[in-house]
Formats: structure tokens, sequence, C-alpha cells
């Protein structure tokens, strides 16, 4: 089975800030993992995803995250937040062995102070 | 434009009412899924479904039932045996992670509001 920790329910960051929103997961078998966003009231957006290759994954709207296996963690970051970037941020992984489920985390909410 | 439609945006239900929530894709993905959120719980799976004519339950499917006719379409119905419907309902699609060059991400619709009156 997999399971997904976002350890941060909220964040919250002065805008030019940099910030990092951090993700483990645990997984008995090879993931894929993905980055999502959710702005009120709307559905969710792919903001970046892991599935081979570099470590070192970028994104959409400035975020990056970086995928490191022995402390299987996916945390995002960005080097100057905007207030555009207040939304919900939901870390989900998805095994190589069954493409029926991905598995999300609870969400963290950045929320941006001027 | 390729994308994920549901309808209606915002649901208003008495008690002891089913309802229906419809989601349509034309992204020609074979697996669909309806997801429940409320606050501070993430994303539950209610149902899925990897192919026309078959679905699965996800982890709170209780009080919920689902349709798969056409590879387009995947309805949910809210039934009244569900005890705690007032929520956030998202649809999503994707294609199998499997075949070359697809990410296997999931697209996601804006979402129905249900609110049990």
């Amino acid at each position: 089975a997999q399971s997904v920790t976002q350890l941060d329910s909220q964040v919250p960051v002065f805008e030019e800030a940099p910030v990092e929103l951090r993700c483990n997961y645990s997984s008995s078998v090879s993931v894929y993992l993905f980055w999502y966003v959710q702005y009120p009231n709307q559905g969710l957006q792919l903001l970046l995803k892991y599935l081979s290759g570099s470590t070192l994954v970028k994104g959409i709207n400035g975020f990056e995250a970086e995928f490191n296996k022995s402390q299987t963690s996916f945390h995002l970051r960005k080097p100057s937040v905007h207030i555009s970037d207040t939304a919900e941020y939901f870390c989900a992984v998805s095994p190589y062995s069954s493409a029926s489920k991905i598995i999300f985390g609870s969400g963290t909410r950045l929320s941006i102070r001027p | 434009d390729g994308g994920i439609t549901q309808s209606p945006k915002y649901l208003f239900r008495k008690e002891g009412q089913n309802v229906t929530l419809s989601c349509e894709q034309n992204l020609n993905h074979d697996a669909m899924y309806w997801y429940r959120q409320d606050p501070g719980q993430g994303l539950r799976l209610i149902y899925y479904s990897q192919i026309v004519n078959d679905f699965q339950k996800g982890d709170i499917a209780e009080g919920y039932s689902v349709s798969r006719e056409k590879k387009e379409s995947f309805p949910l119905t809210v039934t009244s045996a569900q005890k705690n419907p007032t929520a956030f309902y998202l649809c999503a699609s994707r294609s199998s992670p499997g075949l070359a060059g697809v990410s296997g991400e999931l697209f996601f619709g804006e979402g129905s509001r249900l609110t049990v009156l």
C-alpha cells in the first residue's frame, strides 16, 4: 500500500520570499510523483511530475521539486512567491504496478502576505 | 478544447433525495475517477473506472453509485443512503501510464459543490 504525508497543513510566507512545501511518501513499489495546485472553488491543475531520470523537476509558474529516493521525499520549492501563488497544493503518488489509483496527501494551504 | 466538464457547479438537495452529478470528457481517456473533497481532508476516492462497463469502489463508496456506459461519461449518483453528502465533488480522467509517452497524470473538472439543506 502507498501513503502520502504532507507535513504542513498551512504555510504562511511573505511575498517574494522563498517557500518549500514538504511531501513524504511510503511505498513498497516504484511510483510516479506529482504536485497539483487548487485555486478556490476550482479543480486541480498539474504543477509538475516525476516519472524517471533527473531528480530535479521543473514545473509551471516557477515551481520545482526534487525527488529523493533515500528519504522518500518530493518537496516542492519556489525561490520567490507571488500573491497569485495563494492556493492549496497537493502531493500525489501513483504506483507503477497499478494504473488505477493515485493517492493524494491531505494538502498544504499556502498563504502569501504582502 | 479538450477537457472535463462537470455539471452542475452548485447543487442543493433536500435530505432523502438522490442527485446525479454529470462528468463528461473529450480527452479520449480510458480511466475516470470521482473524488470527494472536505476541508482539511484532501481528496478521497469514491469510485473509479478503467474501461467502459466496468468500475470499482474506492475508499468511500458507501452511499454512492456510478455507471460507465460510454467512454466519455461517468455520472455519480449521491443516494439518500449517504449520511453526510455535503461536499465538493471532483471528477478526473487519465490515460494509462503504461502507454509510451503518456505521463499518467490526472486531468480534473472544475468540480460540483453539493449542499444538503
